[in-house]
């Protein structure tokens, strides 16, 4: 089955860029999203189709995804950005990424 | 507004049944994919199942032969039905619309399976 790993947490400086990255074989060929999930929430979409963002999501997010790596970054980072991040792809069935906790410090 | 509205969790004992319900408004539950995605706690998201527009229906390995989805075009609700609970099915269970990508989520619900 189709795996998708990310880092178990990723720190950022306030005002500062946050990268998150998502590994996957040729994930590149594949359609990725991500999801925001704050503690005791549901997940939010955040990016979907590697890069678009949904109404409402602040254009210090974005993606990209390319050969085995897809990256989620926020610019600018807020201390409301504090959440788990999830990648996510559609292979025979729906694979969710091992999320990775976001920290501003 | 879209919004989805998920009841019926509670704890329930291991090898017993327990019905999800999911209330949705603002859209069309019988024009979506709509699915199933559950998360242990202190764990990272899992899907579990999606009924197709067309009703087709798909389950994780891991729940299949036990869970079943279904849905009430009259009620525009999504069910999940789930017999012979085991105690790692023990998840926050949210419905979400969509199968690529979920674009809207209900809150979810907590099922516990525990003696």
């Amino acid at each position: 089955s189709y795996e998708l790993t990310q880092p178990l947490s990723v720190s950022v400086a306030l005002g500062q860029t946050a990268r998150i990255t998502c590994g996957g074989n040729n994930i590149g060929s594949k359609n990725v999203h991500w999801y925001q999930q704050k503690p005791g929430q549901a997940p939010v979409l955040v990016i979907y189709r590697d890069s678009n963002r949904p109404s409402g999501i602040p254009e210090r997010f974005s993606g990209s995804n390319s050969g085995n790596t897809a990256t989620l970054t926020i610019s600018r980072a807020q201390a409301g950005d504090e959440a788990d991040y999830y990648c996510q792809v559609w292979d025979s069935s729906t694979v969710f990424g091992t999320g990775t906790k976001v920290t501003v410090l | 507004e879209v919004q989805l509205v998920e009841s019926g969790g509670g704890l329930i004992q291991p090898g017993g049944s327990l019905r999800l319900s999911c209330a949705a408004s603002g859209f069309t539950v019988s024009s979506n994919y709509m699915s199933w995605v559950r998360q242990a706690p202190g764990k990272g998201l899992e899907w579990v199942s999606v009924i197709y527009s067309g009703g087709s229906t798909y389950y994780a390995d891991s729940v299949k032969g036990r869970f079943t989805i279904s849905r009430d075009n009259s009620k525009n609700t999504l069910y999940l039905q789930m017999n012979s609970l085991r105690a790692e099915d023990t998840a926050v269970y949210y419905c979400a619309r969509g199968l690529g990508n979920f674009d809207y989520w209900g809150q979810g619900t907590l099922v516990t399976v525990s003696s």
